[in-house]
């Protein structure tokens, strides 16, 4: 079973920084099977990343995903006040398994 | 416009049975794999089962052999069927549309609370 790491748990930041979010595999995974969701208290996921690099549909361009093998990040070039919220990683194994990490809380510095 | 809406939630004795819906408008769910997340109070996300297209069902290792994924082609909806329920189903469950080609969700539902309780 392919697990996923998230770092930091935490991450405090203002208006206008830039984000960086890590999601670290266990094991080396296949780009198609990796993507980002971005979640806020009392809604559904939204899905924000997949194939680890492409942008969902409607989604700003101050958000992008990179990374292969082992190790996917996404960023947040300029963050707006409506980009604090908890963010996962999510892949799919071989296995017939979908794994998310444990989440990356962005919150207001 | 594409939506899932899951309905079927409660309050429920440990040992009971419950069953989720999700009713999809705007797409066949026949047409898309389908997935099944809860997230418990406070929690991360867990996934709980998927099925494709082709019908083959997938389960996490935590529900095995008590849950059960289905759909109705014909009233466009999602089941879960949830049997011998614990303390530790208690979450919100979600249903989600998975993007062709990827292992991604692209559209969810709003989530239905069940809560495994004396």
């Amino acid at each position: 079973e392919i697990l996923l790491t998230q770092s930091p748990g935490t991450l405090s930041l203002s208006p206008g920084e830039r984000a960086t979010l890590s999601c670290r595999a266990s094991q080396s995974v296949s780009i198609n099977n990796l993507a980002w969701y971005q979640q806020k208290p009392g809604q559904a996921p939204r899905l924000l990343v997949y194939g680890a690099s492409s942008r969902a549909t409607g989604l700003p361009d101050r958000f992008s995903g990179s990374g292969s093998g082992t190790d996917f990040t996404l960023t947040i070039s300029r963050l707006e006040p409506e980009d604090f919220a908890v963010y996962y990683c999510q892949h799919y194994d071989s296995s017939s398994r979908y794994t998310f990490g444990q989440g990356t809380k962005l919150e207001i510095k | 416009e594409v939506q899932l809406v899951e309905s079927g939630g409660g309050l429920i004795q440990p040992g009971g049975a419950l069953r989720l819906s999700c009713a999809a408008s705007g797409f066949a769910v026949r047409s898309y794999y389908i997935i099944w997340v809860r997230q418990a109070p406070g929690g991360g996300l867990e996934w709980v089962s998927v099925i494709y297209t082709d019908g083959s069902t997938y389960y996490a290792d935590s529900v095995k052999g008590r849950f059960t994924i289905s759909r109705d082609n014909s009233k466009n909806t999602l089941y879960l069927q949830m049997n011998s329920l614990r303390a530790d189903d208690t979450a919100v469950y979600y249903c989600a549309r998975g993007v062709d080609n990827y292992a991604a969700f692209d559209y969810w539902g709003q989530g239905t609370l069940v809560t495994v309780s004396s």
